[in-house]
């Protein structure tokens, strides 16, 4: 089975200051890995995604996110953070190796809200 | 403008009460996917459906039916609503590959009283 853990239900930052939204993974075979934003009322929306390659994912509104497959974990980053990124982000995973329609499975974490203070 | 679109987006229900959510994209995508939402345990899949007629239990399946008749539609039926699915419901739809990202809808905040 596969499960996905954000250890921490809340990260406070200020504005300016670097920001890291931590992740970790479980899954039988190889990762796929995503991380979602969501904005108060609204849907999830996609904000990067690890398939293979390069252990440091670009992604939108300048976050990035550094794989690690021994620690099995993918956090999320931003250099300096905005207050315009408070929000709830979620980390995501799919077993790249399920046989049939099983990676029809995509397992979510618990999500952590990011408040960013002026 | 490519979007997931589910009705209604407020609905306040009571107990044994069948009702439908309904969702729809304009994408072409052959993936859908229901999670639902609740406080500290993130988003779970309800089912999902990797193309017509092609449906499949995620997490929490119990208490939901879907059906999968058009590409575009992807309904969520509860027959018997009970008070521990008033949740935060989210449809989703993607191309049918596994590196694909997600699209979601605005969510449906349903009530059971």
């Amino acid at each position: 089975a596969q499960s996905v853990a954000q250890p921490e239900d809340q990260v406070n930052v200020a504005e300016g200051n670097p920001l890291t939204v931590k992740c970790t993974y479980s899954v039988s075979g190889n990762p796929y890995l995503f991380w979602y934003v969501q904005y108060p009322n609204r849907g999830l929306q996609f904000l990067l995604k690890y398939i293979t390659g390069d252990n440091l994912v670009k992604g939108s509104y300048g976050f990035e996110a550094e794989f690690n497959k021994s620690q099995t974990s993918f956090h999320l980053k931003k250099p300096s953070a905005l207050v315009s990124d408070s929000a709830l982000y979620f980390c995501a995973v799919r077993d790249a190796y399920a046989g049939g329609t099983s990676y029809g499975k995509l397992t979510f974490g618990q999500g952590t809200i990011l408040t960013v203070h002026p | 403008e490519a979007q997931v679109t589910q009705n209604p987006r407020y609905l306040i229900t009571v107990t044994g009460k069948k009702l439908t959510v309904t969702c729809s994209q304009n994408m072409n995508h052959e993936y859908m996917s229901w999670y639902r939402q609740d406080p500290g345990l993130g988003l779970r899949q309800i089912y999902y459906s990797m193309n017509v007629e092609v449906t499949d239990k995620g997490d929490v399946p119990e208490g939901y039916k879907v059906s999968r008749k058009e590409k575009r539609n992807f309904p969520l039926i509860l027959e018997s609503p009970s008070p521990n699915q008033t949740s935060l419901y989210f449809c989703a739809s993607s191309l049918a590959r596994p590196n694909s990202p997600l699209h979601f809808g605005n969510g449906t905040r349903l009530t059971v009283t």
